[in-house]
């Protein structure tokens, strides 16, 4: 079954600073990847998602991901980081034959002022 | 467009009492998925509806944990009885085909607290 792992539990960054938020995958082909972002008390909003084709997604905030086959990530990134990023995030692929979606264990951002 | 709703959004009650969530998804969408997220961790699937028939529950612990969509819309999840252990945010979601092909919408979730 596929799965993803995320290294990083927390991450502390300064409001302005790149920030790049690690997820490794095992799947043997072309996985499809996910990002989430969960704002506290909010549901999980989907950031961007990797189906084929380029290996560098854009997504919504201005988050991007990069796709990685020979190292097998999918890393969120982001140039310049906002107090409203502070959230917790998620990467996840699909599971149940496609039909619903397996998460890691998240990592929390922390912006500072 | 109204999203995923749950209610409650927070709900505390002793062990060994009964608790039910409810979920209203978005108006069209035929699958629907309750997750269950403990503190710190990511959210784990307990049962995926594709219309009124649940497709996979494999997750959903039996003996004291139901759910139902009727009518393929609206649907609920019961606990009976709560135990310490189920303290958790209880996850709502749905989408229109599956996640690969359309986007996954979540609600707000249920915070449950087991006391």
């Amino acid at each position: 079954a596929q799965s993803v792992t995320q290294p990083d539990i927390h991450i502390t960054v300064s409001e302005g600073a790149s920030l790049e938020l690690r997820c490794n995958y095992s799947y043997g082909a072309t996985p499809y990847l996910f990002w989430y972002v969960q704002s506290p008390g909010q549901g999980l909003q989907l950031l961007l998602k990797y189906f084929s084709g380029d290996t560098l997604v854009q997504g919504i905030k201005g988050f991007e991901a990069e796709f990685k086959r020979s190292q097998s990530s999918f890393n969120l990134r982001k140039p310049s980081v906002h107090w409203s990023d502070a959230a917790e995030y998620f990467c996840a692929v699909p599971s149940g034959s496609a039909r619903q979606l397996t998460f890691g264990s998240g990592t929390q951002l922390t912006v500072l002022p | 467009e109204a999203g995923v709703v749950q209610s409650p959004r927070y709900k505390i009650i002793e062990k060994k009492q009964p608790v039910a969530f409810w979920c209203n998804p978005i108006s069209g969408h035929n699958t629907l998925y309750w997750y269950r997220q403990n503190l710190g961790q990511g959210p784990e699937l307990l049962i995926r509806y594709e219309n009124e028939e649940a497709v996979d529950d494999s997750q959903l612990p039996k003996d004291r944990f139901s759910a139902e969509r009727l009518k393929g819309v609206d649907s609920t999840l019961k606990i009976q009885p709560a135990e310490l252990g189920d303290s958790a945010v209880y996850l709502c979601a749905s989408s229109l085909d599956g996640v690969k092909n359309t986007e996954a919408f979540f609600g707000q979730g249920t915070r449950l607290t087991v006391v």
